[in-house]
């Protein structure tokens, strides 16, 4: 069984620019969620996607998007980069089902975003 | 005030110690109480969760949630120095769209 694998593990970006970070979601998991660890502080809801739509957001602006494909992988975009977006940036992959709704998150080791 | 408040430590106890970490909360809709170990460079790893007031064991770990206080624990026993992480509580109204705690940093020393 394949876990959540996340890429680049590591980048440096400056003000302004954009970025993408990548999620491989967990062999047999059709939900995603992204969440932001800044340094020192708790993981903050960004958003999930399940269906390859967005199925709730956290309190992030509209530069941060996202997008799931039809093998339930994603991708989050961040556009015109802050300082304040220097993070680790975590995915986390479950399994949705109309019975039991969505279980367990499972995370990958994240992507860690400096930003200059 | 935040939704979930979580003292970071750092806690530092020997080798053999009952470690004791805590939250309270301030959202009475959140029904899922989660705790989550987060190795240094690593992503979390769900540790237990409960849905109920009351004490869940695992091992050496106990889960202690008090609903009509909005305070929950996660209990420690004969702690080893492979238990230093940090310890992050999560609570939602499901799986999902948790709210992280800080977390605690636990330094468990032989």
């Amino acid at each position: 069984e394949t876990g959540v694998t996340q890429s680049p593990t590591h980048l440096i970006k400056t003000r302004g620019q954009q970025v993408t970070l990548r999620c491989s979601s967990q062999s047999g998991h059709n939900t995603v969620s992204w969440y932001q660890q800044a340094l020192g502080q708790g993981p903050q809801f960004i958003f999930q996607y399940y269906r390859e739509e967005e199925n709730g957001r956290g309190n992030f602006p509209p530069r941060f998007s996202g997008l799931q494909f039809p093998n339930y992988s994603s991708e989050l975009n961040v556009n015109a980069l802050e300082l304040d977006d220097s993070a680790l940036y975590l995915c986390a992959s479950s399994s949705t089902t109309a019975q039991a709704g969505t279980g367990e998150l499972f995370f990958g080791e994240g992507s860690r975003l400096t930003v200059l | 005030q935040k939704e979930v408040e979580q003292d970071p430590g750092p806690l530092s106890v020997p080798e053999g110690a009952i470690v004791s970490l805590n939250c309270t909360y301030s959202n009475s809709a959140f029904q899922y109480f989660m705790w989550y170990r987060q190795y240094s460079r690593k992503g979390p790893e769900l540790l237990m969760y409960t849905y109920s007031s009351g004490n869940k064991e695992d091992g050496r770990f106990t889960a202690q949630v008090d609903k009509s206080s909005k305070y929950i624990s996660l209990f420690i026993r004969d702690s080893q120095p492979s238990d230093s992480a940090t310890y992050l509580c999560a609570l939602g109204t499901g799986f999902q769209k948790l709210v992280f705690g800080t977390g605690t940093r636990l330094l468990v020393s032989p």
